[in-house]
């Protein structure tokens, strides 16, 4: 069984403020994704890591995919209120793509 | 664009009683996903469909079934309904492995 477990899961934080987000398993992925999901409303995609070592920019979010392919991070830099959100990564092997456990952001003013 | 359906958004079962949830998708994707979302919670794959006339079971399988009817349209049915039930359910869809996945709106469910 795959299993996604996500660090913290929930995260209460200033405007301003950076923090990082975590998504770490026991099994190997072809890919990670990372999505971010609104009240009421399916999740969205924000970004695909597919290659060991991989960092992407987004803006204010940085995204790693670890060496091994088991992990990965998202990273907000001066987070914003409009960054609050329920954020959830997604590994894929084959067609099988299984969700992470959720780090629910709240950003103040 | 349409992009995923989900009918119904909304249902209240008693105990024991039986419905399907439906799915469609307007992209041509391959894939097709039922998740379910308890609150606060991330999503839990129920099964999936790779393809037209495939699929699989996913993390919490039990207690549900699914169809793939054609590369549209994936239902999924619960036969007899549990309280244990009661959460949010997503349908997805996606080209291939590694491409984005798409959502429904949901359909909340609550079971009593």
């Amino acid at each position: 069984t795959q299993l996604l477990e996500q660090s913290p899961q929930f995260l209460s934080i200033q405007e301003g403020e950076n923090l990082t987000v975590y998504c770490n398993s026991s099994s190997v992925f072809s890919s990670l994704q990372w999505y971010r999901q609104e009240p009421g409303e399916g999740p969205v995609l924000l970004v695909t890591v597919v290659t060991g070592g991989e960092v992407k920019k987004l803006k204010r979010l940085t995204f790693q995919f670890g060496d091994a392919r088991k992990d990965s991070s998202l990273h907000i830099t001066a987070a914003q209120p409009g960054d609050t959100g329920l954020y959830l990564c997604a590994g894929a092997n084959t067609d099988k793509l299984i969700f992470g456990t959720g780090t629910r952001l709240q950003v103040f003013p | 664009n349409a992009g995923v359906t989900q009918t119904p958004k909304f249902q209240v079962l008693k105990t024991g009683q039986s419905m399907t949830l439906q799915c469609a998708q307007d992209m041509n994707h391959n894939s097709m996903y039922w998740y379910r979302q308890d609150p606060g919670m991330g999503l839990r794959l129920i099964y999936y469909s790779a393809s037209e006339g495939t699929t699989d079971k996913g993390e919490v399988p039990n207690g549900y079934n699914v169809s793939r009817l054609n590369k549209r349209e994936f239902s999924l049915r619960l036969e007899s309904a549990a309280p244990s039930q009661t959460s949010v359910y997503f349908c997805a869809s996606r080209q291939q492995m590694n491409t984005e996945a798409f959502f429904g709106q949901g359909t909340r469910l609550t079971v009593v």
